[in-house]
């Protein structure tokens, strides 16, 4: 596609439930990435993955916290027993390669725990 | 850790200024910065990559310069207009940060007219 596509835009659920979060990448971009954005703050890194190479979890605050990508392309953010602090906006970024290639950021997922 | 700061975090200006924001980092290994905007309730767009290897970048009314060994960018915005109005976000790539970008906590800018 012409841009990263993120699903859903707005996301609303009760404490406990799981929820997934999609990501689209530029067409071709090996390298993606998940940030979190939470209300007032800067961004969080959260998991990195490049091509076939071992994703870098470094940035996942809990195990409740899971990625995984598909195929080299499309990935899904998983959130287990999603807790009130969860409540964030999620981006996703996508880039051609590694380190050195300009990012481009999907316009993100807004999370609401209640 | 590499750790990413800009200053100033909010700016209000009025239209047809130039204007310098900041952004320093603490570990000059670095393979680019790039220099994003972010409107309210929206994603970020990227404005500007320098290269490490590179000094400068320019875009439209936007420059970019980069000093890398003393951990420093900054981003001009000439003859500032209200569209203009937005948080600008500088991230570094690599360092000892592995592989992510480590963003900066961001200026607010306003462009009154």
């Amino acid at each position: 596609g012409a841009g990263v596509s993120q699903s859903p835009s707005n996301k609303v659920t009760e404490k406990g439930k799981d929820v997934e979060l999609r990501c689209d990448p530029i067409s071709g971009h090996t390298a993606l990435y998940w940030y979190r954005q939470s209300l007032g703050q800067g961004l969080e890194f959260l998991i990195y993955f490049q091509g076939n190479s071992a994703p870098d979890k470094s940035g996942l605050p809990s195990d409740r916290f899971s990625a995984e990508r598909t195929g080299g392309s499309v990935s899904t953010l998983t959130i287990q027993r999603t807790q009130q602090e969860d409540s964030a906006v999620y981006l996703c970024a996508s880039s051609r390669s590694g380190g050195g290639t300009e990012a481009f950021f999907g316009q993100g997922t807004r999370l609401t725990v209640v | 850790k590499q750790e990413v700061t800009q200053i100033p975090a909010a700016l209000s200006v009025p239209e047809g200024e130039n204007l310098v924001l900041n952004c320093s980092f603490t570990d000059s290994a670095i393979y680019n910065l790039q220099w994003f905007r972010q409107d309210p309730g929206k994603g970020l767009t990227s404005l500007l990559l320098i290269q490490s290897s590179q000094r400068e970048q320019t875009s439209g009314r936007l420059n970019a310069s980069l000093d890398k060994s003393s951990g420093r960018s900054t981003l001009y915005i000439a003859a500032s207009q209200p569209g203009d109005s937005a948080t600008y976000l500088c991230a570094v790539h690599r360092g000892n940060a592995g592989n992510m970008l480590t963003f900066g906590g961001g200026t607010r800018l306003m462009v009154k007219p």
